[in-house]
């Protein structure tokens, strides 16, 4: 039990483009999931908190209208990356906590984003 | 703002050797510390979770202690294999919310 999907794995984009990133758990109801960042043996850095059906909180330094976060359902929220820049390139790794359950979080498999 | 550091950055040992992975942080008010590990390119595997109330946990080979007071965990690897060769991550989650700060992670090279 307690699974957290990413998909894309991986995806490469040209600069300029937008690209979406969906996070899923799929055996329990997600009230709260996080998304990080990740870069070349660099810790993981939390960008952005996303409670279902509000807005989501994002981190200091994370540009809100860059990277849209929504959480319109108990088990999906989807991080979208506007307009890509190759600086935006980076691993990039959901995670979830179960209902109730604010001390645990169960994490995506990650997605790899290329933005060339 | 809590910081999280790891040490060492990086370790290479031989196969059979035991050894410690360090963990410190600056604001010991924390509600639990988990150990992951992580493999080139993938995700987070959890191996421990210590809760803020706990001394220490074990799993298989893994010992992991933690020192609230001080600031500090370490990650005891028994007997260690090549397929432990891994990234090792420090995360604590900080009391009142549930967030967590990451270390840098230790990375292992066990050779066979």
């Amino acid at each position: 039990g307690a699974v957290v999907s990413q998909h894309p794995s991986w995806v490469i984009c040209k600069s300029g483009t937008s690209v979406k990133i969906e996070c899923r758990s799929l055996d329990f109801q997600a009230t709260t999931m996080f998304w990080y960042r990740q870069f070349p043996k660099q810790s993981l850095m939390l960008m952005a908190t996303s409670n279902e059906g509000s807005k989501a909180t994002y981190e200091q330094g994370v540009e809100k209208d860059k990277f849209l976060i929504n959480h319109a359902s108990l088990t999906l929220s989807t991080l979208t990356v506007t307009s890509a820049h190759p600086e935006d390139s980076s691993f990039y790794i959901c995670s979830a906590n179960p209902g109730g359950r604010r001390d645990t979080q169960y994490f995506g498999p990650g997605t790899r984003l290329t933005v060339l | 703002k809590q910081e999280v550091t790891q040490i060492p950055a990086a370790l290479s040992v031989p196969e059979g050797e035991n050894l410690v992975l360090n963990c410190s942080f600056t604001d010991s008010a924390i509600y639990n510390l988990q150990w992951f590990r992580q493999d080139p390119g993938k995700g987070l595997t959890s191996l421990l979770l210590i809760q803020s109330s706990q001394r220490e946990q074990t799993s298989g080979r893994l010992n992991a202690s933690l020192d609230k007071s001080s600031g500090r965990s370490t990650l005891y690897i028994a007997a260690s294999q090549p397929g432990d060769s891994a990234t090792y991550l420090c995360a604590v989650m900080n009391s009142g919310y549930s967030t967590l700060t990451f270390g840098k992670g230790t990375m292992l090279l066990v050779s066979p």
